[in-house]
């Protein structure tokens, strides 16, 4: 069965980067597809980007295009999403997310999240 | 950007009705929508795909209709496990994949 598993909680101060991390199992890592999609708390959700982890080609959406970077690790299956200079208005939830089929981008798996607070 | 506008935002049933959700996109996007529920403190579940196609799992009291620019989210006859939040979310092929605003479906 497929799970992604996501790093734990982040606290950090404005200015400052941050890295999540998102271990797939169950599955052809290099199959398909992750991608990050935010939520902040109460709020709905938002779409940040994707990487192929087969070529490493990444799309970002315009909104975070100058401040994301997603990458992965194939020999243990991971995907990482850094942001950096956050702000308070990047505290929210962090979720990987991978689609049915490879090329598809309806998300049928996702990662449990990881709360990214920012705070002085 | 495509814009995704969900009405109503929240919306009271009670257990047994059938429930409507609508989503319209400000153009045309086909047929690639999908629907999510999401319950606090949990990631999203996909519910329907292609704007009406079932994912496997989910109980048949849920459909999903529509293409272009208007769909709909029916929920046949309210569960109780099915008070949460509903998302559309459009994946045409012009990015971003963006998400409706949510309808919270509450107890009445």
């Amino acid at each position: 069965q497929v799970h992604l598993v996501q790093s734990g909680a982040e606290v950090k101060k404005p200015g400052a980067s941050v890295k999540v991390s998102c271990q797939a199992s169950g599955y052809v890592f290099t199959g398909y597809y992750i991608h990050w999609v935010r939520q902040v708390p109460g709020q709905g959700l938002e779409w940040m980007g994707w990487i192929n982890p087969n070529s490493g080609v990444t799309k970002y959406a315009q909104k975070f295009q100058a401040r994301v970077t997603m990458t992965s690790d194939t020999s243990s299956s991971t995907a990482y999403m850094e942001l950096s200079t956050i702000t308070s208005d990047d505290t929210a939830f962090y979720y990987c997310a991978r689609a049915r089929f490879y090329g598809d981008f309806d998300f049928q798996y996702w990662g449990q999240g990881t709360l990214v607070t920012v705070s002085s | 950007d495509i814009q995704m506008t969900q009405s109503p935002s929240t919306l009271s049933a009670s257990v047994g009705d059938r429930v409507t959700i609508t989503c319209r996109a400000s153009q045309s996007i086909g047929n690639w929508l999908a629907w999510y529920q999401q319950k606090p403190g949990k990631a999203p579940k996909l519910l329907i795909y292609k704007a009406s196609y079932l994912e496997s799992g989910v109980p048949s009291r849920f459909s999903g209709s529509g293409s272009g620019t208007d769909f709909t989210l029916i929920i046949s006859s309210l569960q109780p496990d099915d008070f949460a939040t509903y998302y559309c979310q459009q994946y045409n092929s012009n990015l971003p994949y963006s998400f409706g605003q949510g309808t919270k479906l509450e107890i009445k």
